[in-house]
């Protein structure tokens, strides 16, 4: 079965540092990994995708995400952070072996400080 | 282009109280349908999933359910509600393939007094 680790729950960052978001999923077979964000009190909204070809992949509002098949790994990363990145992230994994069920990790919390 | 709409956006309701959340999407057809909960400082747990009309699956037993009465639309209701089932329910899409990539709706606040 396949499954998501974001191994920070809560990421505090300073306005204009940057900002890493870990994700290790789990599975076996090839994956479509995606990285959603949520502002408070609102839906998720999709941030990048990686469904194949390069591993860099770049997303909305400057970030960006790297795919390393070797290490399972999905990480997120912007290089210089505004007041209004604060939000939650979810990383999430799908594979046709799992009928395209989407799975979530358990989500990080970015507060940018001024 | 597809959309998704779901209401009410807030809800305050008593213990014992009824519940009905809508959720209805355009520019598609023959979606796969979801019901997500957030609790309050937890991630998102999946509740019902629809792969089409009438086709109901639940992930975890509780005091809700779900039913698709059209093709784009996914009701969630309950009976009688209950302190627990206060949080943040999500609907969201997708295509049916694909690569699982969903669609989620604007959110329903759901507070149980």
């Amino acid at each position: 079965a396949q499954s998501v680790t974001q191994l920070d729950s809560q990421v505090p960052v300073f306005e204009e540092a940057p900002v890493e978001l870990r994700c290790n999923y789990s599975s076996s077979v090839s994956v479509y990994l995606f990285w959603y964000v949520q502002y408070p009190n609102q839906g998720l909204q999709l941030l990048l995708k990686y469904l194949s070809g390069s591993t860099l992949v770049k997303g909305i509002n400057g970030f960006e995400a790297e795919f390393n098949k070797s290490q399972t790994s999905f990480h997120l990363r912007k290089p210089s952070v505004h007041i209004s990145d604060t939000a939650e992230y979810f990383c999430a994994v799908s594979s046709k072996a799992a009928g395209n069920k989407l799975t979530f990790g358990g989500g990080t919390r970015v507060l940018v400080k001024p | 282009s597809q959309t998704i709409h779901q209401w009410p956006a807030t809800l305050v309701q008593p213990v014992g109280s009824p519940l009905s959340l809508e959720c209805t999407v355009e520019g598609t057809s023959n979606p796969n349908l979801y019901w997500y909960r957030q609790a309050a400082g937890r991630g998102l747990q999946l509740l019902f999933y629809s792969v089409g009309i009438g086709q109901i699956s639940s992930e975890v037993p509780q005091n809700l359910s779900a039913s698709r009465p059209q093709d784009r639309q996914f009701i969630l209701s309950s009976k009688k509600l209950l302190l627990s089932d206060s949080g943040f329910y999500l609907c969201a899409w997708r295509m049916a393939g694909g690569t699982g990539e969903l669609f989620f709706g604007e959110g329903s606040r759901l507070t149980v007094l």
